[in-house]
């Protein structure tokens, strides 16, 4: 149990579907993120959520949707995708007191398959 | 720009084996570096971090050290279990206005009986 719990673990979609991934953190975190990991490429930031507002897209195509309606919930819109878009996506959360900490709590993440 | 450079994998060990991953980094300022660890089926948990230079973070056996003039951060355990196979990343931070944490490509290890 890591605090941080994300649904569903497994989605498998067509390209014309649209779903939705959560991440609910139990912590008590004021800071929530999005990454994707892909096989055999680096970690990808895809959205930052600071205090609820988000404070980066990292050029993420328009047919992801973050949603972010408190600081324990954090939602990914999925709709149109493409199977290069079949990944791991990761939430994970993070407590800023002074100042960043660079400590980031992960989830057990939502496995994506686009057909 | 700000990266972080991993030895390539996998690597694989006996039991009981010295482990080295290298991990050097690219950055501007000075940032905190991370050593993230990730198990068969679950996401990224962190492992140890050092905040400045000559900083050296240890849990569970590993070790790294803050190397500044080298610009690295290698994570070692003298003696690997098999409950150690993972993929290992290293990462760091910016000291910006939220944990901007960017990772290597990680590094994966297995650990033979």
């Amino acid at each position: 149990e890591t605090g941080v719990t994300q649904t569903p673990r497994h989605l498998v979609m067509g390209m014309t579907n649209k779903k939705s991934l959560k991440c609910e953190q139990h912590l008590g975190h004021n800071a929530m993120y999005w990454y994707k990991q892909s096989a055999k490429k680096p970690l990808e930031l895809m959205f930052v959520y600071n205090f609820k507002e988000q404070t980066e897209n990292n050029s993420v195509p328009s047919r992801f949707s973050p949603e972010c309606p408190n600081s324990s919930h954090l939602f990914l819109h999925l709709h149109t995708l493409q199977p290069e878009d079949s990944a791991l996506y990761l939430c994970a959360s993070s407590k800023r007191e002074r100042g960043p900490t660079g400590e980031l709590f992960f989830g057990e993440g939502s496995r994506l398959t686009v057909l | 720009g700000n990266s972080v450079t991993q030895m390539e994998g996998p690597v694989t060990l006996s039991e009981e084996a010295f482990l080295t991953i290298n991990c050097t980094y690219t950055a501007t300022g000075y940032p905190s570096l991370f050593w993230y660890v990730q198990y068969p089926g679950e996401g990224l948990q962190l492992l140890l971090k050092a905040t400045k230079a000559d900083d050296k973070g240890s849990n569970k056996g590993f070790e790294a050290t803050y190397r500044k003039e080298t610009t690295s951060f290698h994570l070692e355990k003298g003696s690997v279990q098999v409950s150690d196979s993972a993929v290992y990343f290293c990462a760091l931070s910016l000291k910006t206005s939220y944990d901007k944490v960017i990772f290597g490509p990680g590094t994966s290890l297995s650990v033979i009986p």
